[in-house]
C-alpha cells in the first residue's frame, strides 16, 4: 500500500496519560499535515511541515501537542496529560509540490483516540 | 483566520437527479479550493479541486465553479447514483504562501434515494 499510512488506529487511554501517534506519508511527499476532526465536523487543521520545518501551526494547537518529523519521513504526534476534550480521529495528509498534482493532500485512515 | 460555510447540511435526492452544495469563504488570499468525500468510518477522499485562476471545471458527473468576486464555490454534481451517498466537504487554503493548512466546511450529509 502506498497511500498514506497511520498508526495505531485506535486508542483508548485514560485522562492525564500521554500518548503519541505515528504518521507515514506517501514516499517523496515533502509536505504533511495533521488535523483533528470530531463527530459530525469537518477536519480541523493542526500543524503543516515541509521536509522536517514545521511552517504552521494552529492556535487549536495547546502546549500539550508536540509534532515532529526529524528526518523529513515519517512523524508522531504527542498529546501530554490528555483530556477527554481530546477525544477525536487525528487525521494525517501529504502532499507534494514536486510529484503529482501540487497542492493534493491525501489522507490517511485517521488515529482514534478516545480519552476515558 | 479563514472561516468555510457550507449549505446545506443535509441534501436528500432522488437518484438521477443533480445535487447542488455551496460554500463560502472568508479571505481573499485563499486561491486553492478542493471538495473531499468521505464515507462513513473511512479517510477524507478528493474528488475535485480548483484553484483561483479558473472559473470552472469538470470530471465526468462531477464539476466545480469559483466566483471570486462573491467568495463562493459550487459542487454539482449530476446524474446521482447510490454510490454518491455520502459526506461532502469543501475546503479552502492558501497554498505557495507557507499557509497550506485546509479551511474545511462543517460537511453535506448527501442522501440517495432510490
Amino acid at each position: 500500500d502506498t497511500g498514506v499510512s497511520q498508526d495505531p488506529r485506535h486508542k483508548i487511554t485514560k485522562r492525564g496519560q500521554n500518548v503519541t501517534f505515528r504518521c507515514d506519508p506517501i514516499s517523496e511527499h515533502n509536505r504533511l499535515y495533521w488535523y483533528r476532526q470530531t463527530l459530525g465536523q469537518g477536519p480541523e487543521f493542526l500543524t503543516y511541515f515541509q521536509n522536517e520545518a514545521q511552517l504552521e501551526k494552529s492556535r487549536l494547537l495547546s502546549d500539550r501537542f508536540s509534532a515532529e518529523r526529524p528526518k523529513g519521513s515519517f512523524s508522531t504526534l504527542e498529546i501530554q496529560r490528555t483530556e477527554q476534550g481530546d477525544s477525536a480521529m487525528y487525521l494525517c495528509a501529504s502532499s507534494s509540490r514536486d510529484t503529482g498534482p501540487p497542492d493534493t493532500q491525501y489522507f490517511g485512515p485517521g488515529t482514534r483516540l478516545t480519552v476515558l | 483566520g479563514e472561516n468555510v460555510e457550507q449549505h446545506p447540511s443535509t441534501l436528500s435526492v432522488q437518484e438521477g437527479d443533480s445535487a447542488v452544495i455551496k460554500c463560502t469563504y472568508s479571505d481573499s488570499a485563499s486561491n486553492y479550493f478542493p471538495w473531499y468525500k468521505q464515507e462513513l468510518g473511512k479517510r477524507p477522499q478528493l474528488i475535485i479541486d480548483i484553484r483561483s485562476n479558473v472559473g470552472e471545471k469538470k470530471d465526468q458527473r462531477i464539476a466545480v465553479t469559483l466566483n471570486k468576486t462573491a467568495k463562493h464555490f459550487s459542487l454539482h454534481i449530476t446524474e446521482t447514483q447510490p454510490e454518491d451517498s455520502a459526506v461532502y466537504f469543501c475546503a479552502a487554503s492558501i497554498t505557495g504562501g507557507g499557509a497550506d493548512g485546509l479551511t474545511f466546511g462543517k460537511g453535506t450529509h448527501l442522501i440517495i434515494q432510490p
